[in-house]
C-alpha cells in the first residue's frame, strides 16, 4: 500500500496492562510522528523520529509512554501500566524530508482507537 | 509554545455554498498545513502551504505570514466536504512537531 499504515484499529485494554501500537510509514520517509487525539480535539504531539533517531519526545506525557523506531521504518508506541485518561486515538504520520528549514507534507494513518477500561 | 486560532469553529452549509476557513497563528512559521479530517477519522493533507497560495481544484488556500494568518476556501461545496478542518503550524529550526489548532467542524446539508 502507498499510505502509512497502523495497527491494531481499535485496541480495548484494561487498567494496568501495557499496549503497544504500530506504525509502517510510507516507503522511504525520513520524518515519523506520533500524535495523540482526544475526542472533539485536535491532535497533540507526542515525538518525532528521523530516520532512527527520535530527535524530540517532549510531548510524551509520562515515563509510561515509549516510542522506538530501531531501523528507521517501522516504529512502535508503547504505553505501559495503561490509565484511563490514555483513552484516545493515537495517530502516526509521516513526510519525506527531515522537519526543519525543508519541510514536507504530512501523511496521517488512520489511526488506533485505544480505550482503557 | 505557539498558539493556534481557528475560526468559525462550526458552519452548516447548503450544498454548493461557499465558504472561508480562517487560521491566526501567533508567532513566525515556517511550516502551515491545512488537513481534512472525514467523519471516519482519516485525517488527509490539503495543502502545504507555509506562505503564498495554491489551488485545488474547488479548494484553495492563502497564507500571509507576515500577518500571520491562513484562509481556506472551499468553493461549491459537496456533502463529501463534511468533516473537521484542522490548521496546524511548525515555527522551529528542528526537530519539531506541527502544533494543531481545535479545528473548524463543516456540515454541509444537501
Amino acid at each position: 500500500g502507498a499510505g502509512v499504515s497502523q495497527s491494531p484499529r481499535y485496541k480495548v485494554a484494561k487498567r494496568g496492562q501495557d499496549v503497544a501500537l504500530r506504525c509502517d510509514p510510507i516507503s522511504g520517509h525520513v520524518s515519523l510522528f506520533w500524535y495523540q487525539q482526544a475526542l472533539g480535539q485536535g491532535p497533540e504531539f507526542l515525538t518525532y523520529f528521523q530516520n532512527e533517531a527520535q530527535l524530540d519526545k517532549s510531548g510524551l506525557p509520562s515515563d509510561r509512554f515509549f516510542a522506538e523506531r530501531p531501523e528507521g521504518s517501522v516504529s512502535t508506541l508503547k504505553i505501559q501500566r495503561t490509565q484511563q485518561e490514555d483513552s484516545a486515538v493515537y495517530l502516526c504520520a509521516s513526510s519525506l524530508y527531515r522537519q526543519g528549514r525543508h519541510n514536507s507534507p504530512l501523511h496521517f494513518g488512520n489511526g488506533t482507537r485505544l480505550t482503557v477500561t | 509554545g505557539i498558539q493556534v486560532e481557528q475560526s468559525p469553529p462550526d458552519l452548516i452549509l447548503q450544498e454548493g455554498a461557499n465558504s472561508t476557513l480562517r487560521c491566526n497563528f501567533s508567532d513566525s512559521v515556517n511550516n502551515l498545513q491545512w488537513f481534512h479530517q472525514n467523519p471516519w477519522g482519516q485525517l488527509i493533507n490539503l495543502f502545504y502551504i507555509p506562505s503564498g497560495t495554491k489551488q485545488n481544484g474547488r479548494l484553495s488556500a492563502t497564507t500571509v505570514a507576515t500577518e500571520r494568518y491562513s484562509l481556506l476556501y472551499i468553493s461549491s461545496s459537496q456533502t463529501t466536504d463534511s468533516g473537521v478542518y484542522f490548521c496546524a503550524v511548525g515555527s522551529g529550526g528542528g526537530a519539531d512537531g506541527l502544533t494543531f489548532g481545535k479545528g473548524t467542524h463543516l456540515i454541509i446539508q444537501p
